[in-house]
């Protein structure tokens, strides 16, 4: 299986300034269509989770343009440029490569 | 709007079953390969089971293999994940959503819980 590996686990933030989140995997998310399936999630608290990036760095439709997402290979970083008091939450980062699709284990912003 | 309702769920005893329902709405059910995610009380967050689109291909992590069954019925716009012998550590927030390799569009979720 493919590991996923977080950190920070718990991310303290101040309000306006930045964060940021790091993904890495046991084995390149690369796939033989070219893609790099990379995914990362929002859980705010009692909410379902939702998809903010895609495919690396590809922001979902109404998710704030302050998310950014880059890597490449094994190494990818979720990045908040001025945290706000609704990004509290957990962020999880997804491989979509390989069977059984893989979480990391969640980094709590707080 | 896209809409992800998921149903079925309940309480129930080790060794019950169980059928969970996700009915969709607002994008092409029959063109998309949809998958069933959980979350254990206070845990994080686990694939279960992935179906393709025509429902020829279905994937399971091993923790449910040959005792979970994912299906589809694309005339109703419905994933179903049946759930046969089920354990205490079934017991979490069942998710429906589109896709496989990144998916979208998550339900609200229905809760299994499996207790004596």
């Amino acid at each position: 299986d493919v590991v996923m590996t977080q950190s920070p686990l718990s991310l303290p933030v101040t309000l306006g300034q930045p964060a940021s989140i790091s993904c890495r995997s046991s084995q390149s998310l690369v796939y033989s269509d070219g893609n790099t399936y990379l995914s990362w999630f929002q859980q705010r608290p009692g909410r379902s989770p939702r998809r903010l990036i895609y495919k690396v760095s590809n922001r979902d439709s109404r998710v704030p343009d302050r998310f950014s997402g880059s890597g490449s290979g094994t190494d990818f970083t979720l990045k908040i440029s001025r945290v706000e008091a609704e990004d509290v939450g957990i962020y999880y980062c997804m491989q979509g490569i390989q069977w059984p699709r893989t979480f990391g284990q969640g980094t709590k912003l707080e | 709007e896209v809409q992800v309702l998921e149903s079925g769920g309940g309480l129930l005893q080790p060794g019950g079953s169980l059928r969970l329902s996700c009915t969709v709405s607002g994008f092409s059910f029959t063109t998309n390969d949809m998958s069933w995610f959980r979350q254990a009380p206070g845990k994080g967050l686990e694939w279960v089971s992935s179906i393709s689109a025509s429902g020829d291909k279905t994937f399971y992590a091993d923790s449910v293999k040959g005792r979970f069954t994912i299906s589809r019925d694309n005339s109703k716009n419905t994933l179903l994940l049946q759930m046969n012998s089920l354990r205490a550590e079934d017991t979490a927030l069942y998710y429906c959503t589109r896709g496989t390799s990144h998916p979208g569009d998550w339900g609200q979720g229905t809760l299994v819980t499996v207790s004596s």
